[in-house]
């Protein structure tokens, strides 16, 4: 079954703290990843996507890894400032032929108080 | 700001009603998404049209319906409404329809059942 596991459900930091999000699925065939940032009560925007043979990609302060082999991604999120409180969501796309689907992550809830 | 618009912004109904939810996308893109967000939940994906034509469903009940019509705005129809439907509802778009392409989301729909 495919299925995005996100963690931690949720996530407390300071302002100025580093932080990593974790992404875990069993996806197949896979054919990338992206990660959402949304604000509370506004539409996800995405930050970055990854394709089966890319290992790390940064958009600013935000690093995502990926290991195929593990099936696992991480978002990295340095020198973290109180606009980052958001949720973060993992997508994974998975395409055989015709048959397309995305499989979409609950998120993590991230918090980065003063 | 995505370029895609949703309107109404808010909206309150009783239980037994029916409303239609509106979505423009971005202008170029072909492929609309409506996606259900229930407090506290991660997205549901609903429903994709590809230029006028249906072309993935997701978990969209019975009771709800979409369209895609010629000028590239689509339509959600909501009818029959519960209290469960009570959730933020958002389109997204992207140029082409392939799973996995970049959507861009609107500011969502509050829909209200009372």
């Amino acid at each position: 079954k495919n299925q995005v596991e996100q963690s931690p459900q949720s996530l407390i930091i300071l302002e100025g703290k580093n932080c990593t999000l974790q992404c875990n699925y069993t996806v197949s065939p896979f054919s990338n990843l992206r990660w959402y940032k949304q604000d509370t009560g506004r539409g996800p925007v995405s930050l970055t996507i990854m394709t089966f043979s890319e290992n790390t990609k940064s958009n600013g302060r935000y690093t995502a890894t990926l290991d195929a082999d593990t099936k696992q991604s991480s978002l990295h999120i340095t020198a973290s400032q109180l606009s980052d409180s958001a949720s973060y969501i993992c997508v994974v796309s998975a395409s055989a032929g015709n048959n397309r689907k995305l499989i979409w992550g609950l998120g993590t809830s991230l918090a980065v108080n003063p | 700001d995505s370029g895609v618009t949703q309107t109404p912004k808010h909206l309150i109904t009783a239980t037994g009603q029916r409303v239609t939810l509106r979505c423009s996308p971005r202008s170029g893109d072909l492929s609309v998404y409506w996606y259900q967000q229930s407090l506290d939940q991660g997205l549901q994906f609903l429903i994709q049209y590809y230029n006028g034509e249906e072309r993935a469903k997701g978990n969209i009940l019975e009771r709800f319906s979409a369209q895609q019509f010629p000028d590239l705005h689509s339509e959600l129809n909501l009818s029959s409404l519960e209290l469960g439907d009570s959730a933020l509802y958002f389109c997204a778009s992207s140029v082409a329809p392939r799973t996995g392409d970049e959507q861009y989301f609107g500011p969502g729909t509050r829909l209200t059942v009372t």
